[in-house]
């Protein structure tokens, strides 16, 4: 069965640091997300993107954060000057768009942890 | 605000059924859906509700009332391997919005 890969699964940076973090979606899936789930809490939406631009940002994802679609797989998160409070685990979605009956598959996840 | 609220732990033993409810509100809606999360992995989708009433699959059934904001995730003849957590997730134009998670142990 096809699945979302994220890499690396553990990513330690220092606080200030530029992080990416990487996702290779379902191959024909059309919509792409990030989530994060900090220790013991839910899971936070951050960004939705589709046709190659965000359709949907939280609160969460302000001018440190951005997403990019480099090359037809690759889906990446960037966080330009990382927090303390930016660690969590970061989950990367994808679903086909075939309506809002079609599940999100998510990756195993990339732990971040800042120091 | 948006909020999805369910309880925090429910413990159970093999074979038994537990219940775990979801009770929401949030600005938008097209259905919802139920994830299952072990620790240290992905959430994983189980089931999803659009309209009113129960939709089963296998082991699990999850139902919805849309008046009542209003749902539940029904998990019969427990197993060692359903200790978890479980999150109702709405979904709202095409995000997600997660509740707080409800972990299941089940004892032998």
């Amino acid at each position: 069965e096809p699945e979302v890969t994220q890499t690396p699964s553990h990513q330690v940076t220092q606080m200030g640091q530029e992080v990416i973090l990487r996702c290779v979606p379902i191959s024909n899936h059309l919509y792409f997300y990030w989530y994060r789930q900090i220790l013991g809490q839910k899971v936070e939406f951050l960004v939705s993107f589709y046709n190659n631009e965000i359709s949907e940002k939280s609160e969460i994802f302000d001018d440190q954060f951005s997403v990019e679609r480099p090359d037809g797989s690759n889906f990446t998160l960037k966080i330009r000057s990382t927090k303390l409070e930016d660690s969590a685990m970061y989950f990367c979605a994808s679903e086909d768009g075939g309506g809002s009956n079609q599940p999100q598959h998510f990756g195993d996840g990339t732990r971040l942890s800042i120091l | 605000g948006q909020s999805l609220e369910q309880p925090s732990e429910v413990t159970a033993v093999e074979g038994a059924i537990v219940q775990i409810n979801c009770t929401y509100q949030t600005s938008g809606f097209y259905g919802l859906s139920w994830y299952q999360q072990h620790d240290g992995g992905a959430p994983t989708f189980l089931s999803y509700n659009a309209l009113d009433g129960l939709e089963e699959t296998g082991r699990f059934s999850s139902f919805l009332s849309r008046s009542d904001s209003y749902g539940y995730l029904l998990l019969q003849e427990l197993q060692m391997k359903d200790s978890a957590s479980y999150f109702c997730a709405v979904i709202n134009t095409d995000k997600l919005i997660f509740g707080t998670g409800t972990r299941l142990q089940v004892f032998p």
